[in-house]
């Protein structure tokens, strides 16, 4: 079975600074990865996504997330921050060939304006 | 729209008292999903189905059960067997297998007094 494990349980940070929030995760086989954000009081949201090719995935809002196979990592980045994303951050994986979407514990990010 | 819909949003039970939570999607998805989230442990998979009349456990199944009796619905029972049910319960669904659009419902607070 797979698993996900998210390096910070919360992180501060100013305005326009950068931002990269840890995911690995242990699976054998090939994997889907995704992040998901929830900001506070409304559902969950798809950031970005991998499964196959360029291994710099681009979403909204400026993410941008680098799949290093060798590392079993796939970290966020956003080169600068804003106070509207302050929300929880949710790094999840599935099997390529299997239903079961594991998430990571999450992360709170707090930008202070 | 096309959507997922959880309901109620609150729900308030007594201890002892079996309690069960709705989930409807209109996508035409054959996958459903339930998840449990909690503070400082992410979303855990309780359940989930890949096809009507079918479903499997997820990490932490004990004191709950589901069925799905039809493609639209896939109701979470929270048994009196489940030590620790106050929690956020969020309902998910998908087309299939791949990686395309894992879409979550609003979810369930579930308070247990």
């Amino acid at each position: 079975a797979q698993s996900v494990s998210q390096h910070n349980h919360h992180v501060i940070l100013s305005e326009a600074a950068s931002l990269e929030l840890g995911c690995n995760y242990s699976y054998g086989g090939t994997v889907n990865l995704f992040w998901y954000v929830q900001y506070p009081g409304q559902h969950l949201q798809l950031l970005l996504k991998y499964f196959s090719g360029d291994p710099l995935v681009k979403g909204i809002k400026g993410f941008e997330a680098e799949f290093i196979k060798s590392k079993f990592s796939f970290n966020l980045r956003k080169p600068s921050v804003q106070w509207s994303d302050t929300a929880e951050y949710f790094c999840a994986v599935k099997p390529s060939n299997d239903y079961k979407l594991s998430f990571g514990a999450g992360t709170t990010v707090t930008v202070r304006a | 729209d096309g959507g997922i819909t959880q309901s109620p949003k609150y729900l308030f039970r007594k201890e002892g008292q079996n309690v069960t939570l709705s989930c409807e999607q209109n996508l035409n998805h054959d996958a459903m999903y339930w998840y449990r989230q909690d503070p400082g442990q992410g979303l855990r998979l309780i359940y989930y189905s890949q096809i009507v009349n079918d479903f499997q456990k997820g990490d932490i199944a004990e004191g709950y059960s589901v069925s799905r009796e039809k493609k639209e619905s896939f109701p979470l029972t929270v048994t009196s067997a489940q030590k620790n049910p106050t929690a956020f319960y969020l309902c998910a669904s998908s087309i299939d297998r791949s990686s395309y659009g894992y879409t979550f419902g609003s979810g369930t607070r579930l308070t247990v007094v």
